[in-house]
């Protein structure tokens, strides 16, 4: 079975700084990586997806990741952050075929002007 | 857009009551999921479901049951709630198939069991 580790609890950051999130996982198989996005009062919604492939992802919101395999890691960054993109930010995992989509704690990150 | 509607946002409800959380899709996926939500902890898997009338346990089946009757609805029913079910439940739908598939959450149900 899968496992998703995220590292920081809550991520402070002023506005126009970069961010960088930090998520591991452990599994035994070829896995798929997804973040996610959940808005104050939102539901979840998919930031970028890594299936198979180039390893740097983009996503939508400026919002970019990076899977490497040896590290076990699947760390979510963006360049220069906006008040906007206070959030909390969940890392997911699934197993090739596997319909069971595992997440993280969840990160909060905060923006500051 | 696929839209996850799920019927309440709010509830209250007493220790032992049933208590029944629906949620609808409109996109003809195959795959629905009820996940609960709590602070340091995530989104931990409850129930899932492949198709009509087929169920499966996620990690914390305990305390709950599902059903689906109709492709588009999933249903999440605690028999007797007891207040450790105080949480934000999310559903969620996908289209076929396995691991690959993006999940679309509906906005979330907070129960508050007393």
């Amino acid at each position: 079975a899968q496992s998703v580790t995220q590292l920081d609890s809550q991520v402070p950051v002023f506005e126009e700084a970069p961010v960088e999130l930090r998520c591991n996982y452990s599994s035994s198989v070829s896995v798929y990586l997804f973040w996610y996005v959940q808005y104050p009062n939102q539901g979840l919604q998919l930031l970028l997806k890594y299936l198979s492939g180039s390893t740097l992802v983009k996503g939508i919101n400026g919002f970019e990741a990076e899977f490497n395999k040896s590290q076990t890691s699947f760390h979510l960054r963006k360049p220069s952050v906006h008040i906007s993109d206070t959030a909390e930010y969940f890392c997911a995992v699934s197993e090739l075929d596997d319909y069971k989509l595992s997440f993280g704690a969840g990160t909060t990150v905060t923006v500051r002007a | 857009d696929v839209k996850v509607t799920q019927s309440s946002r709010y509830l209250v409800k007493r220790t032992g009551e049933k208590v029944f959380l629906e949620c609808v899709q409109d996109m003809d996926h195959e795959n629905m999921f009820w996940y609960r939500q709590d602070p340091g902890l995530g989104l931990r898997l409850i129930y899932f479901s492949y198709d009509v009338k087929m169920k499966e346990k996620g990690d914390i089946p305990e305390g709950y049951s599902v059903s689906r009757e109709k492709k588009e609805r999933f249903s999440l029913i605690l028999e007797s709630a007891s207040t450790n079910q105080t949480s934000m439940y999310l559903c969620a739908s996908s289209l076929q198939g396995g691991g690959a598939n993006v999940l679309t959450f509906g906005a979330g149900s907070r129960l508050t069991v007393l």
